[in-house]
């Protein structure tokens, strides 16, 4: 089992340019949550989905947009990135209550 | 929302010492209690966990307690090695959160050789 993947693994943007991340699972987790890491700042989720056809905003949503394609695949949007987007960002699904994370995906918006 | 804070920022101890981290939740309907390490460049792990019916666990070098009285939780890691270098994250969630985890916002540990 490959677990919860990323792609890309890293990725420069201009401002104002569009890019999806894309994150799958392979365990079979109903729910699946897109955070991302800045530095000091832990992590702070973005968007999640408790189920295959729901979403819901979390902490930080503004600028960003999520699809839970199918049970396997949740992948977060950026329609017009901006410099304040630069983060490591992370994928994660759970069954119950543990979370696993996907490898990360590094995005710098010049 | 649940608000979760961790203290101190960063611990450095010598090899073979203890190091404990302290994490504080607000809402008092968190009813789980993870622990993540996060090494350089690489994901958060989950290293152990606890849910509100019990006090303690222990797994090995590692043991977590908790206090709901307080609303704290803290980490414990005995005969610290190199390796356990890492920054590591505190979480709480509940069931009326959807599961949903409100992290800290980790906390650096070197440990000195």
């Amino acid at each position: 089992n490959a677990g919860v993947t990323q792609t890309p693994k890293f990725q420069v943007l201009k401002t104002g340019q569009s890019m999806t991340l894309q994150c799958a699972q392979d365990m079979n987790h109903n729910s699946m949550y897109w955070y991302r890491q800045d530095p000091g700042m832990g992590l702070r989720l973005i968007y999640y989905s408790a189920s295959e056809g729901t979403t819901d905003k979390g902490e930080v949503p503004n600028g960003y947009n999520v699809s839970r394609l199918n049970k396997r695949e949740f992948s977060l949007r950026l329609e017009s990135a901006a410099p304040s987007q630069t983060s490591v960002y992370f994928c994660a699904s759970s069954a119950h209550n543990e979370q696993f994370f996907g490898p990360g995906t590094r995005l710098t918006v010049l | 929302g649940e608000n979760v804070e961790q203290h101190p920022s960063t611990l450095s101890v010598q090899e073979g010492d203890s190091a404990v981290i302290k994490c504080t939740y607000s809402d008092s309907a968190s009813n789980y209690f993870p622990w993540y390490k996060q090494e350089l460049g690489k994901r958060p792990q989950l290293i152990i966990d606890i849910r509100s019916n019990v006090g303690e666990k222990k797994d090995q070098r590692i043991a977590v307690t908790l206090n709901k009285t307080a609303k704290h939780f803290s980490l414990h890691i005995t005969e610290t090695q190199p390796e356990d270098s890492a920054v590591y994250f505190c979480a709480a969630s509940s069931y009326y959160g959807n599961n949903r985890l409100a992290f800290g916002k980790g906390n650096q540990v070197v440990v000195i050789p």
